[in-house]
C-alpha cells in the first residue's frame, strides 16, 4: 500500500524559506515520478512541481519558478521541496503525490496516490 | 498553457440521481491526458479516472468518464451518500499540469 507522509510545514514570514519533506513507503520509491501540488484554504488544486524517478528532470509552475526547488533522495525514499522568497499567496496545504510511472511517458504523469498534506502559512 | 473550466460550480442533487459534470479545455487535448479526482472535506484528493475513461482501482462502475477534444464529462450514475464531494478534472502531459476549479456535488 502506497504511503506518503509530508512534513516541514509551518508558519513563516514573507520573504522567508521552508523545506518540505515527503517520505514514501509501500512501493519502490526510485521507480516513480513525484509531484508537489498545493491547495490554498477553500480553493482548488494548483500544480507546483514535478520530478522524474531519478531526479534527472524537473518542471515548475510559473508561479514558483526561480523560488522553489524540487529534489529527491532515493536512498532515503524522500522527496523535498525547498521554498524560498515565500509570499502570502504561497499559503496552502502542500501535497506530495506519486504518479503512475517514472515520468518520461506523458500518459502516466497523472497522480495515482496522494499524501495527507502539510500546511504552510506565510504571514507576518 | 491549457486552461480547464468546469461546470456547473455547484450541482445539487438527491441520492439515486445521476450527476453529469463538465470539463472544458481552452484548446483541444488528447482524451487520454485527462483525469478526474474526488475530494472530500479535510481529505486529500482521490483518483477516480485516468486516460479520460479508465477507472482507478477500487472505483465503482457508477463512475464513468468520456469526451474528446475540448469537452469532457464525468458521470456518476445513481449517487450514493458518499459521492457528495468536490470533483476536479486534470490535464497532464510531460511538463505541464493543470486542474479545473472543481464542481461541488451537494445534497439537494
Amino acid at each position: 500500500q502506497v504511503h506518503l507522509v509530508e512534513s516541514g510545514g509551518g508558519v513563516v514570514q514573507p520573504g522567508g524559506s521552508l523545506r518540505l519533506s515527503c517520505v514514501g513507503s509501500g512501493f519502490s520509491f526510485n521507480d516513480y515520478g513525484m509531484h508537489w501540488v498545493r491547495q490554498a484554504p477553500g480553493k482548488g488544486l494548483e500544480w507546483v512541481a514535478f520530478i522524474w524517478y531519478d531526479g534527472s528532470k524537473n518542471y515548475y509552475a510559473d508561479s514558483v519558478k526561480g523560488r522553489f526547488t524540487i529534489s529527491r533522495d532515493n536512498s532515503k525514499n524522500t522527496l523535498f521541496l525547498q521554498m524560498n522568497s515565500l509570499r502570502g499567496e504561497d499559503t496552502a496545504v502542500y501535497y506530495c503525490a506519486r504518479i503512475d510511472g517514472a515520468g518520461y511517458y506523458d500518459k502516466t504523469t497523472y497522480i495515482e496516490s496522494w499524501g495527507q498534506g502539510t500546511l504552510v502559512t506565510v504571514s507576518s | 498553457e491549457i486552461v480547464l473550466t468546469q461546470s456547473p460550480g455547484i450541482l445539487s442533487l438527491s441520492p439515486g440521481e445521476r450527476a453529469t459534470l463538465s470539463c472544458r479545455a481552452s484548446q483541444s487535448i488528447y482524451s487520454d491526458s485527462l483525469a478526474w479526482y474526488q475530494q472530500k472535506p479535510g481529505q486529500a484528493p482521490r483518483l477516480l479516472i485516468s486516460g479520460g475513461a479508465r477507472r482507478a482501482t477500487g472505483i465503482p462502475d457508477r463512475f464513468s468518464g468520456s469526451g474528446s477534444g475540448t469537452v469532457f464529462t464525468l458521470t456518476i450514475d445513481k449517487l450514493e451518500p458518499e459521492d457528495f464531494a468536490v470533483y476536479f478534472c486534470h490535464h497532464y502531459d510531460i511538463s505541464q499540469f493543470t486542474y479545473g476549479p472543481g464542481t461541488k456535488v451537494d445534497v439537494k
